[in-house]
Parts: C-alpha cells; sequence; structure tokens
C-alpha cells in the first residue's frame, strides 16, 4: 500500500459524459502528478500539482483539467468523453516537487467509456 | 526532450534464470533514472533510481540496474528469477530540465516460467 488512494477504482459512462477522478496523496506530500495508461499510448504523464498550483503540464488533452485542493486533494476531470479516452488514470504523490524525491503511485482509476 | 526505450516488450524466463530488461534513455542533460514494476490490477511500485551517485543500483526483491552513459542504458537485472517476479516492468527518466515528470519506456512483461 503506497498511501496514495484513488477513487472510484472503476467508472463506466458513455461517449460525451464528464467525469471527476479523485486522488489523495500520501500523508505529508505537497505534489500530485496524474499519469494516463492506454494500450495505444503507453503512460504519459499528464500534469502536476505542487501546493496547490500547477507546477507542469504534459500530454493533456484541452477536455481535461485539474486542480488541488488546500488539503492537497486532487481532481481530475474529464469531459465530452470519447472512447479513446478509456485508460487508466493514476495519481501519484511525492514529498516536494524536486526530481530527487520518489512518486508514490496510486492504485489507479480504470475509465471505459462506451 | 527526453526519451526511454525498452528493447522487447515481452520476455519470457524460466524459475531460477536470469533476467535481463533493457533500457535506453536519450537526454540532452544528466538524467534521473527509474524502474517500476506493475502488478496485475495494481498501481506503479519503484524498484530502485540512480540519482548521479554510484553507478550500480540495487533495488527491492533482488534487483539491480547500471547506469552506463556510454551506451545511454539503464539495463534491469536479477540473478535468479521467482514465480513472484510476473509482472510489468517499467523504465522511466527524468530531468532538472523537465522538472519531476517522469518519461516512461513502453514497458516489458515479464512471463516466469515454472
Amino acid at each position: 500500500d503506497s498511501g496514495v488512494t484513488q477513487t472510484p477504482k472503476h467508472l463506466i459512462t458513455a461517449t460525451g459524459q464528464r467525469v471527476t477522478l479523485r486522488c489523495s496523496p500520501r500523508s505529508g506530500d505537497l505534489s500530485v502528478y496524474w499519469y494516463q495508461q492506454s494500450l495505444d499510448q503507453g503512460l504519459q504523464f499528464l500534469i502536476q500539482y505542487y501546493n496547490g498550483e500547477e507546477r507542469a503540464k504534459g500530454n493533456i488533452l484541452e477536455r481535461f483539467s485539474a486542480q488541488q485542493f488546500p488539503d492537497l486533494h486532487s481532481e481530475l476531470n474529464l469531459s465530452s468523453l470519447e472512447l479513446g479516452d478509456s485508460a487508466l488514470y493514476f495519481c501519484a504523490s511525492s514529498a516536494t516537487s524536486g526530481q530527487y524525491n520518489e512518486q508514490f503511485f496510486g492504485p489507479g482509476t480504470r475509465l471505459t467509456v462506451l | 526532450a527526453q526519451s526511454v526505450t525498452q528493447l522487447g516488450s515481452h520476455v519470457s524466463v524460466s524459475e531460477g534464470a536470469l533476467v535481463l530488461l533493457r533500457c535506453n534513455y536519450s537526454s540532452s542533460v544528466p538524467p534521473y533514472l527509474f524502474w517500476y514494476v506493475q502488478y496485475p490490477n495494481q498501481g506503479l511500485q519503484l524498484l530502485l533510481k540512480y540519482t548521479s551517485a554510484a553507478t550500480l543500483v540495487k533495488g527491492i526483491n533482488g534487483f539491480e540496474a547500471e547506469f552506463k552513459k556510454s551506451e545511454t542504458s539503464f539495463h534491469l537485472t536479477k540473478p535468479s528469477a521467482h514465480m513472484s517476479d510476473a509482472a510489468e516492468y517499467f523504465c522511466a527518466v527524468s530531468t532538472e530540465a523537465a522538472g519531476n515528470k517522469l518519461t516512461f519506456g513502453g514497458g516489458t512483461r515479464v512471463l516466469v516460467k515454472p
């Protein structure tokens, strides 16, 4: 158990819908990262937040957005869903934003878009 | 830009045999390198990391990896495979220029035969 929690574990929805994925980082970790794992794209970095502020952006679609709240939990919002958004979405956390810090991964949310 | 190539998407080894997973990276600046393992229906767990100290890095579960700058490689080895090593393994790179963002290779799935 990494200490990072993600809810829900599974999500099935239809095209065009909007969903919210939630992540609670390890106690004391200030940085949260979101990654997408799909069969065709592999594991890709989406976005990073550090203590409530956006720190880095990767291959995140405009239909996707995220935020980190004062209690440090984070939410990833996916809207106008397409079939190709079906993937495993991971959240990871680290103590700070520096590169030496190990990222601890949550169990993921499996999103299926029908 | 940074990138990672893992040679072989699938590797099959016999129990007790050497496990060798290949990883080559591309980076214009000194990299930080990681190996993660993903068991079925679980998140990613860090096996080991290279952060410019010793070039031979020992990790958990008997795995180790050697950083070879001249070959831009960071291959993962384990002298004797165990059935519990069956999983998918990911090599990843981060650099100071890219912040703490992890760029992953395509992954190598390991099958261990009795």
